[in-house]
């Protein structure tokens, strides 16, 4: 089946702007993660959802992060007056539920001139 | 604070020689120790799921082993195509505090085999 798709691939955007990255699930993964990737450093943690809720946000760097998940499925992760410092990869997994084995999709690359 | 030390940095090896990378972890308690791969400009692929000291896994050239304290991961006659960064993650059982629900990864391993 499907694993987990993000878009856009890539994203370039000024300092102060705002973006949005989705994130489609597996199909019938209750639980959502988003993590950011720096060049040389494994993936860090920022949010994860569980059905609609983010359970955990403990992982955002301040409040200029955000991220929905309105029905259960797509998840859009939200970033206001990006900063150059934005600038990583995001990426997105899903597993079964929580505690479970996650999937990660293929990232979307973050570019903040 | 969950900690994940990965050793060496970087590896290179020549085609069919065999070699382990390391996984030092530090957790309030273990509910599981993940290995994945990462190819340049793609997401983690998962490969292994551990959950308890003693416990090993394989697939195809790879081996995973976990004690109390670290994880191996052996690589048995790689070939060209097993070039990767391999990382390794932990998933906390206990409520940390932060990040409880999230994987907490190490660096990662860049793996070079040359033909």
């Amino acid at each position: 089946g499907a694993g987990v798709s993000q878009t856009p691939s890539n994203k370039v955007t000024e300092k102060g702007k705002y973006v949005e990255l989705r994130c489609d699930p597996i199909s019938g993964h209750t639980a959502l993660y988003w993590y950011r990737q720096s060049l040389g450093q494994g993936p860090e943690f920022l949010i994860y959802f569980q059905g609609t809720g983010a359970a955990d946000d403990s992982g955002l760097p301040n409040d200029r992060f955000f991220a929905v998940r309105p029905e259960g499925s797509v998840s859009t992760l939200k970033i206001q007056r990006t900063e150059r410092g934005d600038s990583a990869v995001y990426l997105c997994a899903s597993s079964r539920g929580n505690q479970e084995t996650q999937y990660f999709g293929p990232g979307t690359r973050l570019l903040v001139l | 604070e969950d900690q994940v030390t990965q050793s060496p940095e970087a590896l290179r090896l020549q085609e069919g020689e065999s070699s382990s990378l390391n996984c030092s972890y530090t957790v309030s308690g273990l509910r599981g120790l993940f290995w994945y791969r990462q190819d340049p400009g793609k997401g983690p692929e998962f490969l292994f799921t551990l959950y308890s000291a003693g416990e090993e896994k394989e697939k195809e050239r790879l081996k995973a082993t976990l004690t109390k304290k670290e994880s191996f991961l052996h690589i048995t006659a790689p070939k060209p195509e097993d070039s990767a960064t391999y990382l390794c993650a932990v998933l906390d059982v206990f409520d940390s505090g932060g990040g409880a629900d999230g994987l907490t990864f190490g660096k990662g391993t860049h793996l070079i085999i040359q033909p």
